[in-house]
């Protein structure tokens, strides 16, 4: 799997969008980008994830550069309970199991 | 709500000593994965399972084991228990064997002493 690398720590305002940076310059053709998040202590929760295109569901955007090198998670609006650590991975969708490689994040501060 | 269900909650209990952590998958997931959270280590993977079978495996000690049942739910065996395995235990799961979007669950909190 492709190495990911992030900032350790970030702030944002409530209220103000989180821009999350990734950066996975290695990524093959088949790997796929995932953002998962982890409040304190809790299990880590799926985000969203994507191949080329840019995606956005409810809870985040993603927008993956055109070489794929690097991505974004956007939050639009962030609040006080999207402070958390913002774990970005690499994976291919093959055979031999799913082992999710989980680096040492960002922590996201969201503050009033 | 995840959907995963991990028992207990939190776990007390003394060096040399065997423990088993429970967890149910979310209702029509096939695949399980275990992983372990110490302070100093991150989330480290443990181990996979899809529809009883082992699938992938991490750098699981060899006092641990698990198995997925036929109904699915899975336990992860602790045997002679060091201070060093205090940690967060989680379990989760996914449709596939491949699916990346897994669900995790509250974790089990053990504490060896």
């Amino acid at each position: 799997d492709a190495k990911t690398t992030q900032p350790p720590s970030m702030d944002c305002a409530e209220g103000r969008a989180a821009n999350l940076p990734c950066n996975h310059s290695t990524i093959s053709g088949n790997e796929y980008v995932y953002w998962y998040r982890q409040i304190h202590s809790q299990g880590p929760q799926y985000i969203i994830h994507g191949l080329k295109n840019n995606e956005t569901n409810e809870m985040a955007s993603l927008i993956i550069t055109e070489d794929r090198k690097s991505s974004t998670l956007i939050l639009p609006h962030a609040t006080l309970r999207d402070t958390a650590v913002y774990y970005c991975i690499v994976r291919a969708r093959t055979g031999g199991g799913n082992k999710l490689t989980f680096g040492t994040g960002t922590q996201l501060k969201v503050e009033l | 709500d995840s959907g995963v269900t991990q028992t207990p909650k939190h776990l007390i209990t003394a060096t040399g000593q065997r423990v088993t952590l429970r967890c149910s998958p979310r209702s029509g997931d096939l695949s399980v994965y275990w992983y372990q959270q110490s302070l100093d280590q991150g989330l480290q993977f443990l181990i996979q399972y899809y529809n009883g079978e082992e699938r992938a495996k991490g750098n699981i000690l060899e006092r641990f084991s698990a198995q997925q049942f036929p109904d699915l739910h899975s336990e992860l065996n602790l045997s002679s228990l060091e201070l060093g395995d205090s940690a967060l235990y989680f379990c989760a799961s996914s449709e596939t064997a491949q699916n990346t979007e897994a669900f995790f669950g509250q974790g089990t909190r053990l504490t060896v002493v």
